[in-house]
């Protein structure tokens, strides 16, 4: 089973304008919950993290929400520029375990 | 170098042959982590070292594959009698310590069973 999904594979927004990206989880044993993005034939590179305890961090142009409720996160990036277009990945971290479970990733375009 | 370092890139290798895929973790990071992605999936954990023991192998999907890490750094994960199935690219991330929310990814290396 899907513990973490991202129902959306794929976004397109225009450069300047907001993107928002989307993950639930199922599972309540997760500590920690990040977001990783993806170019091309490289790894994953971090690029924000929130812990179960908080509802928003906020990083530069880059916000991670958590509803520990509704058991949804979303990655809010604001402005978009073109350099963003990447796949980017949710995963979540299992509580006293150093194991991430990912999501199947969104692959965001931002077009001038 | 400064980030984590995967070799081969690229690998291909014939049906039931034995290959051997490299990590050189970030220097000083006890953490190191194996993950696979296959085609249209996220990352799929294998196993995680703290140090040079295995922390947990839960994810390692049967007793052919088999990673080490003998001296703290540098780890190799061992696939046996390849099946086409296991053609993914495999990612290997390392951290500064166990519990830490950041893993830093390598490049992964393609392997490509035929």
């Amino acid at each position: 089973d899907q513990q973490v999904k991202q129902n959306s594979p794929s976004l397109s927004v225009q450069e300047g304008r907001i993107s928002i990206l989307n993950c639930d989880y199922t599972n309540s044993m997760f500590d920690y919950f990040l977001w990783y993005k993806k170019y091309p034939a490289e790894g994953p590179t971090f690029l924000i993290s929130i812990s179960s305890i908080k509802d928003k961090n906020e990083d530069g142009r880059f916000t991670v929400f958590l509803n520990k409720s509704a058991k949804h996160l979303s990655l809010h990036i604001v402005p978009s520029q073109p350099g963003d277009s990447a796949v980017y990945f949710c995963a979540a971290r299992l509580v006293n375990t150093d194991k991430l479970i990912f999501g199947t990733g969104t692959r965001l375009q931002v077009f001038p | 170098g400064a980030g984590v370092s995967q070799t081969p890139s690229n690998k291909v290798t014939e049906k039931g042959k034995y290959v051997e895929l490299r990590c050189d973790p970030i220097s000083g990071h006890t953490a190191l982590y194996w993950y696979r992605q296959s085609l249209g999936q996220g990352p799929e954990f294998l196993i995680y070292f703290q140090g040079t023991g295995a922390a947990d192998d839960s994810g390692l999907p049967n007793d052919r594959f088999f990673a080490v890490r003998p001296e703290g750094s540098v780890s190799t994960l061992k696939i046996q009698r390849t099946e086409r199935g296991d053609s993914a690219v495999y990612l290997c991330a390392s951290s500064s310590s166990a519990g830490t929310s950041e893993a830093f990814f390598g490049q992964g290396t393609r392997l490509t069973v035929v």
